[in-house]
């Protein structure tokens, strides 16, 4: 079975600075990982994606995520956090290409400090 | 592209009451999803449909929730009888389906969020 554990379930950072929400994964075959951003009152909104193409993963609004087999890990950054990225954040993990479901982490709320 | 509809958006009702929810996926999408997201967590799935038949059912509380999806297109979540742990926000997710398409991307609704009193 899969699982997804995130670290912190809340980050504060400064406007300004390095965001970084971690999420390591447990899947007995390649992983598909996922971010999704959720806002207050709306639903899930896909940041980014590995699908087990480049280990660097390019998302919306400036948000990054490496995947590291050897760490078990697909860590979420953005060089400069904006108040506009205060939201909770969900990793999740699904491990096939054919609409499977996913297994989401618990969420990690991300406060940005001006 | 339209996206995801549900509807209501807000639901307070008493326990043991019954109460429907409503999904209407991107259209061309196969495969509908309905996750449980309680309050502090991630969601949850509860049923999985791929056009009108159920892939996954393991984690629906049967003796009280049912879902339909009978035409293939939109779904019907129903909860009868409510109890105070059902209370939570109740997401419908699609994604397309066959070889080559972005069939791993699910894409949310705004939630159904229901409060059981």
């Amino acid at each position: 079975a899969q699982s997804v554990t995130q670290l912190g379930s809340h980050v504060s950072v400064s406007e300004g600075a390095l965001v970084l929400l971690r999420c390591n994964y447990s899947s007995s075959v390649p992983p598909y990982l996922f971010w999704y951003v959720q806002y207050p009152n709306q639903g899930l909104q896909l940041l980014l994606k590995y699908t087990s193409a480049a280990t660097l993963v390019k998302g919306i609004n400036g948000f990054e995520a490496e995947f590291k087999k050897s760490e078990t890990s697909f860590h979420l950054t953005k060089p400069s956090a904006h108040m506009s990225d205060a939201a909770e954040y969900f990793c999740a993990v699904s491990v096939d290409s054919g609409n499977t479901p996913l297994v989401f982490g618990k969420g990690t709320r991300l406060s940005v400090i001006a | 592209e339209a996206g995801v509809a549900q509807s209501p958006r807000y639901k307070i009702i008493e326990k043991r009451q019954s109460v429907a929810f409503w999904c209407n996926p991107i259209s061309g999408h196969a495969t509908l999803y309905w996750y449980q997201q309680i309050l502090g967590q991630g969601p949850k799935l509860l049923i999985q449909f791929q056009n009108n038949g159920v892939v996954d059912d393991s984690q629906l509380p049967k003796d009280r929730f049912s879902a339909e999806r009978l035409k293939g297109v939109d779904s019907t979540l129903k909860i009868q009888p409510a109890k105070l742990e059902d209370s939570a926000v109740y997401l419908c997710a699609s994604s397309p389906a066959g070889f080559g398409v972005d069939q791993e991307t699910q894409y949310f609704g705004p939630g159904t969020r229901l409060l059981v009193l």
